[in-house]
């Protein structure tokens, strides 16, 4: 079945603790973004990646990094997560040149004490 | 700077009748538009999209409409039924990278 998975699903941790969130897929996608979703202001960008080690800041990449290792990975790193990165966050990816129809992940429910 | 917006956070409709959810947008330059749903604990689906050289889209139930002079696009459901009760996603694809959401509208088809 083609996905997009997302890992953990929930978590909750404290200021300070550096944590990741895995993303896969296995539609051999060379496009890779991850949005976060906040209310009342919809689903914005942090990071994208065209293809293997090619990476670009999307509209709200501060306090986070990411990597392209491999194709179908796409992890999404919170060095020194803060309350204000609480969100819902979701992965998504395509074929490059189809990114008007990107498959998304579940979502990350992530809270920050 | 909210490029692109839904300025209606929820709607609710009656089963059998047309619903329709409106879009704005400010970048003359988005190349595409589309709109995706979304149930709840699940991630956004794709939906439908238009071009920005067409006006129309249609598909099934859904039919997308863009009024480029007015920056405006608009997603009718006819009829609407209860398993289209969901949030909409207007989003606009800026080049070949970029997509950028609206706020959501939650919408609710009461039976």
């Amino acid at each position: 079945e083609a996905q997009v998975t997302q890992n953990p699903r929930y978590l909750i941790t404290v200021t300070g603790k550096k944590l990741t969130v895995t993303c896969s897929q296995n539609m051999n996608h060379e496009y890779m973004s991850w949005y976060r979703q906040d209310p009342g202001l919809g689903l914005r960008q942090i990071y994208y990646s065209m293809n293997v080690e090619v990476t670009d800041k999307g509209d709200v990449p501060e306090g986070y990094k990411v990597s392209r290792k491999e194709k179908r990975n796409f992890p999404l790193i919170l060095e020194s997560p803060s309350p204000n990165q609480t969100s819902l966050y979701f992965c998504a990816s395509s074929l490059w040149g189809s990114q008007e129809t990107q498959y998304f992940g579940p979502g990350t429910r992530l809270l920050v004490l | 700077d909210q490029q692109v917006k839904q300025n209606s956070p929820s709607l609710s409709v009656q089963e059998g009748r047309i619903s329709i959810l409106n879009c704005d947008y400010t970048n003359s330059m988005f190349d595409y538009f589309l709109w995706y749903k979304k149930y709840p604990a699940e991630g956004p689906t794709f939906l439908i999209s238009i071009s920005s050289i067409k006006d129309k889209n249609e598909d099934g139930r859904f039919t997308v409409f863009l009024n480029k002079s007015a920056k405006h696009l608009s997603l009718h459901i006819v009829p609407s039924q209860p398993g289209d009760s969901a949030v909409y996603f207007c989003a606009a694809l800026q080049g070949a990278q970029k997509l950028v959401f609206g706020q959501g509208t939650r919408l609710t088809i009461n039976p």
